[in-house]
């Protein structure tokens, strides 16, 4: 398995509260990507990285930031939380753009 | 992005093949078909991938119509570990996300 792991792995929190979820990598990939899975919406890409400081939208953006200061994290902040953000997070990693996706478990966020 | 269209839903027996059938009418030159699947509370994982020829791995193998226009992932022989949601994703040379639709839920009985 690819070496991803994702943190929290569950979270509540209160709408209008800053929350920050983590992806971590051992793989050195350059590609890194948040996705949110939704009932009856599939994954859909938040945002993604293709290199430490390279950052692009995708198409889920809004309400959304993220950071990669190092090769092998990257950050997805809520900078205030609302109910509509309240989803399954999934990180995944490619060695290239194109490149097979991997994975990582999941972030269970709810916001109340 | 060019749609795929899968059944909502199939059954198999356990050790017996599976073929889920996918539709890409849109489906461009340069697309390539991949099949990734989501087991029960986990991330979704690659299974295979494809842009003209049939290709087979460990996991299953992947027919593709001579029109491109639909393609049916194999699974030989499924376990209990196959059951899952399996989605078709058409991917063009040049695209860095995949875009995902609803799969199809496959059911292995024991």
């Amino acid at each position: 398995d690819a070496g991803i792991t994702q943190s929290p792995r569950h979270k509540v929190t209160e709408t209008g509260t800053p929350v920050t979820l983590r992806c971590h990598q051992t793989e050195n990939h350059r590609y890194m990507y948040w996705y949110r899975q939704d009932p009856g919406h599939g994954l859909r890409l938040i945002h993604y990285s293709y290199g430490v400081k390279d950052t692009d939208k995708g198409e889920v953006s809004d309400g959304y930031s993220v950071s990669r200061s190092k090769t092998e994290d990257f950050l997805l902040t809520l900078e205030s939380a609302t109910s509509s953000q309240t989803s399954v997070y999934f990180c995944a990693i490619s060695d290239s753009g194109t490149d097979t996706q991997y994975f990582g478990p999941g972030t269970r966020l709810t916001v109340l | 992005d060019a749609k795929t269209t899968q059944p909502n839903s199939m059954e198999s027996n356990e050790e017996e093949p599976v073929h889920l059938p996918c539709n890409h009418s849109t489906i461009s030159g340069t697309d390539y078909i991949h099949w990734y699947r989501q087991l029960p509370s986990q991330g979704p994982e690659y299974v295979i991938h494809g842009l003209t020829s049939n290709v087979n791995n460990r996991m299953a193998s992947l027919a593709i119509a001579e029109d491109r226009k639909s393609s049916t992932l194999i699974l030989h022989r499924a376990t209990l570990r196959d059951a899952a949601v399996y989605y078709c994703i058409l991917r063009g040379s040049n695209d860095y996300k995949l875009s995902f639709g609803a799969g199809t839920t496959v059911t292995v009985r024991a």
